[in-house]
């Protein structure tokens, strides 16, 4: 899997927008990017995913670049429940399977949210 | 909502001693993952099943570590001798098959090994 880039900390004021950056310059046209997040003492929570259109859900958007070289993760309206640790991830999709070992998801140390009151 | 549950919560045992650790997938999930998260750093992948074949144990870190998913639903990771650098929290994740599916994981179980 590709490497991602992300800054370490993030601070955001609370009811503003929270955008965090990842870079994945290396990422194959076959590889999905995938947020997911860790909020102290929890497992790690599933946000969003996409391969190269803009995606939105009920918890955030996701915002690709055309030459899927980096994405944003845009929290609308962060709250002080959305402090964590929030983790970029790019993997294969099922085309891109090649066998076992490639399936698993590989953690980098992510970017720390704080969201102050 | 039925996501998965790992049990114990917390586990503490002294060195040289076993431990089992359990893993509910959510019900219907074919896929199954076992990650390893030391304090500070991110999880870190120790094995994968689908169904109740173990075809992925690639990040498990010695032959003291044993997984297991003998009729494709719940799962136990064994560590045996147990060493203080086992400390750690063990993550369980759950996938409905090995498509682009997310992974949705449980709360882990934190071992310390004293």
């Amino acid at each position: 899997d590709a490497k991602t880039t992300q800054p370490p900390s993030m601070d955001c004021a609370e009811g503003r927008a929270a955008n965090l950056p990842c870079n994945h310059s290396t990422i194959s046209g076959n590889e999905y990017v995938y947020w997911y997040r860790q909020i102290h003492s929890q497992g790690p929570q599933y946000i969003i995913h996409g391969l190269k259109n803009n995606e939105t859900n009920e918890m955030a958007s996701l915002i690709i670049t055309e030459d899927r070289k980096s994405s944003t993760l845009i929290l609308p309206h962060a709250t002080l429940r959305d402090t964590a640790v929030y983790y970029c991830i790019v993997r294969v999709g099922a085309r891109g399977y090649s066998g076992a070992g490639s399936y698993q998801l590989t953690f980098g140390k992510g970017t720390k949210l704080s969201v102050i009151p | 909502g039925a996501g998965v549950s790992q049990s114990p919560r917390y586990k503490v045992a002294k060195r040289g001693q076993d431990v089992a650790l359990r893993c509910d997938p959510i019900s219907g999930h074919v896929s199954l993952f076992w990650y390893q998260q030391a304090l500070g750093q991110g999880p870190e992948f120790l094995t994968y099943f689908q169904n109740e074949a173990q075809l992925d144990k690639s990040g498990l870190p010695s032959d003291r570590f044993f997984a297991e998913r003998p009729e494709g639903s719940v799962s136990t990771l064994k560590i045996q001798r147990t060493q203080q650098e086992d400390s750690a929290v063990y993550l369980c994740a759950s996938s409905k098959d090995r498509s682009n599916q997310p992974q949705h994981f449980g709360d882990g179980t934190r071992l310390s090994i004293l």
